[in-house]
């Protein structure tokens, strides 16, 4: 059992460039998230998606947008990379409704650098 | 602006001994979740809070949410070196933004 899988592992990608990463989970959740992590910050919601063909922004979407492709699948893509876009990039599921404090699953996370 | 602080941010102690930290808001809570994070890897959820003093037990850790929903607190007895990584925090706000709200977490290391 899967559960929730991000690829990438890790990335660098010069200032300028685009690129997306994937997400996707096999437990058949209709909630999921996109989370960066930074030292000092914490954990910051990005964009979530309450179903397929929905999505809504979180606390930090400048720079960012998804698509929730399918049920399973919620891909993050960075238009024009920024330095300050360098974090690690968590994706999360849940078979709670948004809005509903249900348990949460992450990925092992994406180590992306902006150079 | 909800904050939730959570304290100590670094520990490191020997093989053995017991520790707490607490995750501490001026702001009340509907309920609170406690997950470890790994080196590498994503948060996984330990446990979620949602009365007032309610006390839960997971093999040899104790968590208590506080009786006005605004603290809680993760206990270990006898640390052991798996136990090593980052404890988060994070509270859920029933209200109008119903959001979770994440702790910095504190970092743990625990040496044999």
């Amino acid at each position: 059992n899967a559960g929730v899988t991000q690829t990438p592992k890790f990335q660098v990608l010069k200032t300028g460039q685009s690129m997306t990463l994937q997400c996707a989970q096999d437990m058949n959740h209709n909630s999921m998230y996109w989370y960066r992590q930074d030292p000092g910050m914490g954990l910051r919601l990005i964009y979530y998606s309450a179903s397929e063909g929905t999505t809504d922004k979180g606390e930090v979407p400048n720079g960012y947008n998804v698509s929730r492709l399918n049920k399973r699948e919620f891909s993050l893509r960075l238009e024009s990379a920024a330095p300050s876009q360098t974090s690690v990039y968590f994706c999360a599921s849940s078979e709670s409704p948004t809005g509903v404090p249900g348990k949460l699953f992450f990925g092992s996370g994406t180590q992306l650098s902006v150079l | 602006t909800q904050l939730l602080e959570q304290s100590p941010q670094f520990l490191s102690i020997q093989e053995g001994e017991n520790l707490t930290v607490y995750c501490n808001s001026s702001s009340v809570f509907s309920s609170l979740q406690w997950y470890r994070q790994e080196p590498g890897e994503g948060p996984v959820l330990l446990v979620t809070v949602v009365t007032g003093g309610e006390v839960k037990k997971l093999k040899r850790l104790t968590f208590q949410f506080g009786d006005a929903r605004k603290d809680s607190s993760l206990h270990i007895t006898a640390a052991q070196p798996g136990d090593t990584g980052l404890y988060l925090c994070a509270g859920f706000n029933a209200g109008n933004n119903r959001k979770l709200i994440w702790g910095l977490g504190t970092s743990l290391a625990v040496n044999p």
